[in-house]
């Protein structure tokens, strides 16, 4: 069995400021590692993704996540943030191997962009 | 392309009612998933289907809850006798055969009354 855990509930920041919203996992096999982002009163979007190769993913609107082995985390990055990067983020895990496909996701991260 | 769709996207019942919600996945994808998002339960696996296999049941809360899938493509999530207690949105997902990534529909809102 697997477990996510993001342990800011909130994370209020200032546009243009950096912020890191910190995931955990557990897992006796190897995971997939994911990012989603929930915009209010809308469904979840794949932000981005680590199925293999390069520790280091980026997305297409300056996210990047770093897979950490060796600590089991899989922290999401800006550098600079904007207000309409204000949502909800998850971080959601699933078995390389196996029969079980399904998401894991922790609680999630509201990350509150402020002017 | 076309993403997921769900329908429909707010669903008010009573107590007691049958209610069924519809998901139609994207074109191609042999894996079809159910997922629940409620505020005292964050997001909660419910069932996982691939292609013609027998479907991974093991997230159903009860047995008010079941699930098909017809023709590999369209599914339906069926609540019987709905409680309080089953008022969340009810989230669809697909993807291609693999460990490929998930891509989810907006949702079914389903409000018990």
């Amino acid at each position: 069995a697997q477990s996510v855990t993001q342990l800011d509930s909130q994370v209020p920041v200032f546009e243009e400021a950096p912020v890191e919203l910190r995931c955990n996992y557990s897992s006796s096999v190897s995971v997939y590692l994911f990012w989603y982002v929930q915009y209010p009163n809308q469904g979840l979007q794949l932000l981005l993704k680590y199925l293999s190769g390069s520790t280091l993913v980026e997305s297409i609107n300056g996210f990047e996540a770093e897979f950490n082995k060796s600590q089991t985390s899989f922290h999401l990055r800006k550098p600079s943030v904007h207000i309409s990067d204000t949502a909800e983020y998850f971080c959601a895990v699933t078995p390389f191997r196996g029969s079980a496909r399904q998401l894991t996701f922790g609680s999630g991260t509201q990350l509150t962009v402020l002017p | 392309g076309a993403g997921v769709s769900q329908s429909p996207s707010n669903k008010v019942t009573e107590k007691g009612k049958d209610v069924e919600l519809r998901c139609d996945p994207i074109s191609g994808h042999t894996a079809l998933y159910w997922y629940r998002q409620s505020l005292g339960q964050g997001l909660e696996f419910l069932i996982y289907f691939q292609g013609n296999s027998a479907p991974d049941k093991s997230g159903l809360p009860s047995d008010r809850f079941s699930a098909e899938r017809t023709g590999g493509s369209v599914s339906t999530l069926t609540i019987q006798r709905t409680q309080q207690e089953d008022s969340a949105v009810y989230l669809c997902a697909s993807s291609q055969p693999g460990q490929g990534p998930q891509y989810f529909g907006p949702g079914t809102r389903l409000t018990v009354t």
